[in-house]
């Protein structure tokens, strides 16, 4: 069964970058697209954008535009989510997820465990 | 109108049906993208009803999903204890060429 594995938590400073990994474990890697949804404390689900690794090409929510980088690494099964200029409003979870169908994000049939990712100065 | 609209909460006794609602507008619910998830607050989100109306393998036929116009409904009968969690609904938005989500609505068993 395939499972994405995500990188640990993250504690960082207002206007900072972070970056956080998601593996899948099998499985293939390059047909499926993958998303960024993240939650804040409390609030509900929120999608960032997301990558079809096999063309590279990644689309993101207009909310997150110019902040946020979606990469593949399909060497080694590996999607990247980076956010720049952290603000304590990017408090949340964020959760890498993979769609069901091939060659497109949604819906989001598997889900990491989730990445905490604090910004606090 | 780029929003989907869940109530907040809803209740029920275990055994009882109960109907969790999803109201956007004619850009977002279509039958072939809406989907379900079922979160227990501190774990990952889990996906319940695809499609409108398919289950993934693994998720009890007690889950149904329905569309009409443009409102979506996923219907949770036999409810257990188990089922007490926040229901998300959510859905392609055409306008801003990415999936939306609705507020969620947290079910209590009572």
């Amino acid at each position: 069964q395939v499972q994405l594995v995500q990188s640990g938590a993250e504690v960082k400073k207002p206007r900072s970058s972070v970056q956080v990994s998601c593996k899948t474990s099998r499985g293939t890697f390059s047909n499926y697209g993958f998303s960024w949804v993240r939650q804040a404390p409390g609030q509900g689900l929120e999608w960032m954008g997301g990558i079809i690794p096999m063309s590279g090409k990644a689309n993101y929510a207009q909310k997150f535009q110019g902040r946020v980088t979606i990469t593949a690494d399909k060497s080694t099964s590996t999607v990247y989510m980076g956010l720049s200029s952290l603000r304590s409003e990017d408090t949340a979870v964020y959760y890498c997820a993979r769609g069901r169908f091939l060659e497109w994000l949604f819906p989001f049939d598997i889900w990491g465990q989730g990445t905490m990712v604090t910004v606090s100065s | 109108q780029s929003v989907l609209t869940q109530p907040p909460s809803a209740s029920a006794t275990p055994g009882q049906r109960v109907t969790i609602s999803c109201s956007g507008s004619s850009s977002n619910i279509r039958s072939q993208t809406i989907s379900w998830y079922h979160q227990v607050p501190g774990t990952a989100p889990k996906l319940l009803i695809y499609s409108g109306d398919q289950r993934p393998s693994g998720i009890p036929d007690r889950f149904s999903g329905s569309k009409s116009g443009t409102s979506a409904s996923l219907v949770i009968s036999g409810l257990q204890s188990d089922d007490e969690a926040d229901y998300y609904c959510a859905a392609w938005e055409d306008s801003l060429n990415g999936p939306i989500f609705g507020g969620g609505t947290r079910l209590t068993v009572l």
